[in-house]
């Protein structure tokens, strides 16, 4: 069955540096986009990050623009984020989660079951 | 970007009824090529990550109960459930793929009476 395993989160300081991981299994990889969604504490749902099945596109959210990067190695059946320049506002789980279409942006059909990071000094 | 405003923020639902919530978005999501609505839900539960239930407004996703049923067009979107069970306790997004950035509904918290 499709599996998303998500890694690499923790607590880090203010204008440090994190990356995630999400593993996946169960189904042909190389085959679908991938994205990241985050949820805040106590808050709803935010998309962050995508990119495509190919890896030749990736799209983010304006408030990452520029600090974080998402990427793919199909290699290992993994999608990574790095996340530079933390802030204390990036604090959230943080989802991937597999899009069933081969567009940009679509809804979402699999998701992990998440990684929190927390930045705080 | 498209802005989705859900309503009610929360309701309490005796088990068996039947409950609505509703999800308007910024500007239409219905793409003309297609006739085609841009809009899916999801059920999240404590401590859980988010299911998907419905996409394109209204298609079911492979086993979900169909006690769920989703509706609407353009910009006014409704996720029903028909007889409410305890497991359906949890609170229900609503998201739009039209355009970017993808943007979620502000969730419906949905409890037992």
């Amino acid at each position: 069955q499709v599996q998303l395993v998500e890694s690499g989160g923790g607590v880090v300081q203010p204008g440090r540096s994190l990356r995630l991981s999400c593993a996946a299994s169960g189904f042909i990889f190389n085959n679908f986009p991938m994205h990241w969604v985050r949820q805040a504490p106590g808050k709803g749902l935010e998309w962050v990050a995508v990119i495509s099945y190919d890896g030749r596109v990736t799209l983010y959210t304006d408030s990452v623009k520029g600090r974080f990067t998402i990427s793919r190695d199909d290699s290992q059946n993994t999608v990574f984020l790095q996340m530079n320049s933390l802030k204390a506002e990036d604090t959230a789980v943080y989802y991937c989660a597999r899009d069933p279409l081969r567009g940009y942006g679509d809804f979402f059909d699999k998701w992990g079951q998440g990684t929190l990071v927390t930045v705080s000094s | 970007d498209i802005v989705m405003t859900q309503s009610p923020d929360s309701l309490a639902v005796s088990l068996g009824e039947r409950t609505t919530i509703n999800c308007k978005s910024s500007q239409s999501v219905l793409h003309n090529s297609n006739n085609k609505n841009y809009l899916a839900w999801y059920q999240q539960k404590p401590g859980q990550p988010p299911k998907l239930l419905i996409y394109w407004a209204s298609t079911r996703e492979s086993g979900v109960p169909d006690r769920f049923s989703g509706s609407g067009s353009g910009t006014d979107f409704t996720l029903a459930i028909s007889s409410l069970q305890a497991e359906d306790v949890a609170v229900y997004y609503c998201q739009q793929y039209y355009s970017g950035p993808l943007t979620f509904g502000g969730g419906t918290k949905v409890e037992i009476k």
